[in-house]
This record gives C-alpha cells, structure tokens and sequence, in this order.
C-alpha cells in the first residue's frame, strides 16, 4: 500500500512555481522519496528522488523536512505541458528489486 | 537517451483468448517489472523480474500471469484466458539496480 498521502488537485497559473506537497510520516531510515509523473495515460515519468537532502535537476527541486516526514516537489515555471497526475513515493526496497507503489497522486493543473 | 519500448501499443482481444505483451527494456538494465493500470485507477504493481525468475509478485499476479525474458532483449508478459477486468493500460519497467524505474510507454489491452 502507499505511504504517502498528498492533495487530490491543485491549479497552478502558467509562468509560476507549483509547490505539491506530499506527507510520508511513517518513513524509514532507508527509504527514498520518488516523485513521477502521468501525463494522460502515459508511462510514469520519473522526476527527482532523494533521502534526505534537497535535490534539483533540470526539471524539479525537493524540499525534504530535516525530520522527513513531509516533502515537496516544486516545478519553478510551470508550463501548460507540466500539466499531469504527480505521484509521490516512498521507496520499499528488497534484495532483488524495488516495487514501487502508487497512490492516487495530485492532478495539476496549469491555468494559462 | 535509451528508452523502454513497448509492442503493440493498443491490442483488442475476445474473452478467453490469450495475449503476449511485449517490452524491450534499456539494454543494460538488470531488473524488470510490469504494472497494470485500469482506466480510472491507480498504477499497480504485478511482478518484478530479475536473474531469469520472479523476484516478487502482487496478489493480482495469479496463474493466468506469466513472464519470460526469451532472449537477451526482450521481456513478455502472457495472460493465458483474458477477462474482460483484464482491460488495462499494461506498464513495463526496468532499472539497472534498486534505484530509479523507467517506465514505457505501455500497452492498451481491451478485452471484449
């Protein structure tokens, strides 16, 4: 089951910053945050992940909470195109692979 | 930049017929996975498969499931007898260790 609990939708106007927030409180020590996602019904996209400092790449940063109970992926100039189902998720990792479990994740919208 | 690939894109299929999904994972990616996701729903994990066997599987994942790496490049999944709830966008997924998945762009079965 996910382990993550995130808003349903948000809107967000083109040319600004989507905050999406995402609350794991049952985390593990070990376990990494994963945020993908859907554009239509696409294959999830992968994002950015991390443990437990901040990360950017070229297309998001995520803010990790010193305590790791709560993230954030922020897209810094939303585009019309950012437009998709984000999801967030925690990592559960066994010896020969990593399920990843998918929630119902954040529908966002970017309004032109 | 490698991609997963996915064949057909769409497959239309009588109730009780079997179906080959079909996925190329990137080439030197170690770990595969399908998921299923029903129109509407969310993204569910079936089966993750690594070093020719299923490392683990879902509870969705029964006797009508099967999957096979038949040669060096390509990753099947086989349902023996469709159902019509077998109606799904099928995702393959692969990584080279227990990190990030990539995932393709899926397969549209419609079972009739």
């Amino acid at each position: 089951d996910a382990k993550t609990t995130q808003p349903t939708s948000m809107d967000c106007a083109e040319g600004r910053a989507a905050n999406l927030p995402c609350n794991h409180s049952t985390i593990s020590g070990n376990e990494y945050v994963y945020w993908y996602r859907q554009i239509h019904s696409q294959g999830p996209q992968y994002i950015i992940h991390g443990l437990k400092n901040n990360e950017t790449n070229e297309m998001a940063s995520l803010i990790i909470t010193e305590d790791r109970k709560s993230s954030t992926l922020i897209l810094p100039h939303a585009t019309l195109r950012d437009t998709a189902v984000y999801y967030c998720i925690v990592r559960v990792a066994v010896y020969t692979g990593n399920q990843f479990y998918f929630g119902t994740g954040t529908s966002l919208t970017v309004i032109p | 930049e490698p991609e997963v690939t996915q064949t057909p894109s769409h497959q239309v299929t009588q109730m009780g017929q079997e179906v080959i999904l079909r996925c190329v994972p990137i080439s030197n990616h170690l770990y595969f996975y399908w998921y299923r996701q029903i129109l509407g729903q969310k993204v569910e994990f079936l089966v993750s498969f690594y070093n020719n066997e299923i490392s683990e599987k879902s509870e969705i994942f029964d006797d009508q499931f099967s999957v096979e790496r038949p040669d060096g490049s390509n990753f099947t999944l086989k349902i023996r007898s469709t159902k019509l709830e077998d109606s799904a966008m099928y995702f393959c997924a692969s990584n080279y260790h227990q990190e990030t998945q990539y995932f393709g762009p899926g397969t549209r079965l419609l079972v009739l």
